[in-house]
């Protein structure tokens, strides 16, 4: 089915340990990004992604990584697990980033539950 | 910082009612302002855009309106049903360069 997948869905690890999340987007679309949700703070952008081989940052991309090697996978690590970095996670894609003339709509995936304990 | 507010964070409603959710934001340089749908669970579903060229937009039962000079955007829900029940968001686009979120209102429509 077209759309976008995220796994794992609920992913359980310790501090100090690597994590990597999925994310991949039938669609093609060139543009990706990195949310994480959190009571108080609501979605929050992580990292960003324009096309195949080009990142940049989010308001909050410290202790993450990120990587596009294809345009259809936007894979999420944290380096080294905190607790501070328990959250659900989205991933979102988008035919263009939101700004004239390529106003279009975020798609989002249906996220990971990660707790670091 | 750019700054988006929903109030209430709640809303409880009987079936049939008309309602309107709504968003503040603090952006004068408003690109668009977009609205999204969280189920619990689930990620966010993208219900309308709003240009800032436009006023506003219609889909179905949804109506969502953009006043740039006051800061100000609210979605309009007709007839509301129990379906609707969810958490709405509003996001804005502008000068910031990416999009800043509310945190959402919750509505409960009530059979």
């Amino acid at each position: 089915d077209a759309g976008i997948t995220q796994s794992p869905r609920y992913k359980i690890t310790e501090t100090g340990r690597q994590v990597t999340l999925m994310c991949h987007q039938t669609w093609s679309h060139s543009y990706m990004f990195w949310y994480r949700q959190d009571l108080g703070h609501g979605l929050r952008l992580i990292y960003y992604s324009a096309a195949a081989d080009i990142t940049d940052k989010g308001e909050v991309p410290d202790g993450y990584v990120v990587s596009r090697s294809k345009t259809e996978n936007f894979p999420l690590t944290l380096e080294s697990a905190t607790r501070s970095q328990t959250s659900v996670y989205f991933c979102a894609s988008s035919t263009g980033y939101s700004r004239p003339p390529r106003n279009s709509p975020l798609h989002f995936g249906n996220g990971t539950r990660l707790t670091v304990t | 910082k750019q700054e988006v507010t929903q109030i209430p964070a709640a809303l409880s409603v009987p079936e049939g009612e008309n309602l309107v959710l709504n968003c503040s934001f603090t952006d004068s340089a408003i690109y668009n302002l977009q609205w999204f749908r969280q189920d619990p669970g689930k990620g966010l579903t993208s219900l309308l855009l709003i240009q800032s060229s436009q006023r506003e937009q219609t889909s179905g039962r949804l109506n969502a309106s953009l006043d740039k000079s006051s800061g100000r955007s609210t979605l309009y829900i007709a007839a509301s049903q129990p379906g609707d029940s969810a958490t709405y968001l509003c996001a804005e686009s502008g000068s910031a360069r990416q999009l800043t979120f509310g945190s959402g209102t919750q509505l409960t429509v009530l059979p």
